[in-house]
C-alpha cells in the first residue's frame, strides 16, 4: 500500500504569503496526485489533479508541482478563504490513500 | 449541474447494519466511477470503496473489507454502501464521490463531494 506523508501538519501565515505545503508518496506514484481544500463542517474541495493540473473555478494562485514521490502545493499570495485543511491524495492505485492533512491558519 | 446527495446514515449500536444511499443527478452517471470516503470526527479522510461506471469492478479498504459492500442502480442513478457488523472506529461522516473522468490523472480524482451523512455506532 502507498503511504501518503504531508508536511507541515499544520502553519501559521498572513494574507499575501507565499504558502507551500508538500507531500510524499512511499513510493512513485507518477503524476497521480490530487489536492483537495476543506473547510470546517463542508466537504472537500478538489483543487489540483495529475500534480499540477488546476480543476476548472479554482484561482490560479494555487499551483502544483513534482512527480515520482514529491510533491508540492503552493499558494502564491494567500487570500482570507484560503485558510483551510489541504489534503493530498494518491489516485494511482487502489487502496487510494490521503495525506494526513495540513491546517492553515491565520498568523 | 451536479448532484451528490446522500441518505441513510444515523446511530446504530455496534454489530448493526446501515444501507447509505446517494442519489447522483446533472451527469451521465452510468460513465463515471464512484466511491465512498469517510472523515471520523476531527480527523482526515479516508477511503472507503470504489466502483466502476458498469458496476462490474469493486475496491474495498482493508478496513471494511467482508463488512461493507458497494454496489449502484445505474437505472436509478444511485449509488449505495451496505454497511454491517458496524464498529465505533465506523464512526464517522461518509460522504459520496464521483470521479473526474474516466482515464489517467482523472480517474480516481474526486471532482464532486455530497454533503455527507453521518454515521454513528454507538451502545
Amino acid at each position: 500500500d502507498i503511504q501518503m506523508t504531508q508536511s507541515p501538519s499544520s502553519l501559521s501565515a498572513s494574507v499575501g504569503d507565499r504558502v507551500t505545503i508538500t507531500c510524499r508518496a512511499s513510493q512513485s506514484i507518477r503524476n497521480y496526485l490530487n489536492w483537495y481544500q476543506q473547510k470546517p463542517g463542508k466537504a472537500p474541495k478538489l483543487l489540483i489533479y495529475g500534480a499540477s493540473s488546476l480543476q476548472s473555478g479554482i484561482p490560479s494562485r494555487f499551483s502544483g508541482s513534482g512527480s515520482e514521490t514529491d510533491f508540492t502545493l503552493t499558494i502564491s499570495s494567500l487570500q482570507s478563504e484560503d485558510f483551510s485543511t489541504y489534503y493530498c491524495q494518491q489516485s494511482y492505485s487502489n487502496p487510494i490513500s490521503f495525506g494526513g492533512g495540513t491546517k492553515v491558519d491565520i498568523k | 449541474e451536479v448532484e451528490l446527495v446522500e441518505s441513510g446514515g444515523g446511530l446504530v449500536q455496534p454489530g448493526g447494519s446501515l444501507r447509505l444511499s446517494c442519489a447522483a443527478s446533472g451527469f451521465s452517471f452510468s460513465k463515471y466511477g464512484m466511491s465512498w470516503v469517510r472523515q471520523a470526527p476531527g480527523k482526515g479522510l479516508e477511503w472507503v470503496s470504489s466502483i466502476t461506471g458498469s458496476g462490474g469492478s469493486v475496491a474495498y479498504a482493508d478496513s471494511v473489507k467482508g463488512r461493507f459492500t458497494i454496489s449502484r442502480d445505474n437505472s436509478k442513478n444511485t449509488l449505495y454502501l451496505q454497511t454491517n457488523s458496524l464498529r465505533a472506529e465506523d464512526t464517522a461522516v461518509y460522504y459520496c464521490t464521483k470521479y473526474l473522468g474516466t482515464s489517467d490523472t482523472s480517474y480516481r480524482t474526486y471532482e464532486f463531494w455530497g454533503q455527507g451523512t453521518l454515521v454513528t455506532v454507538s451502545s
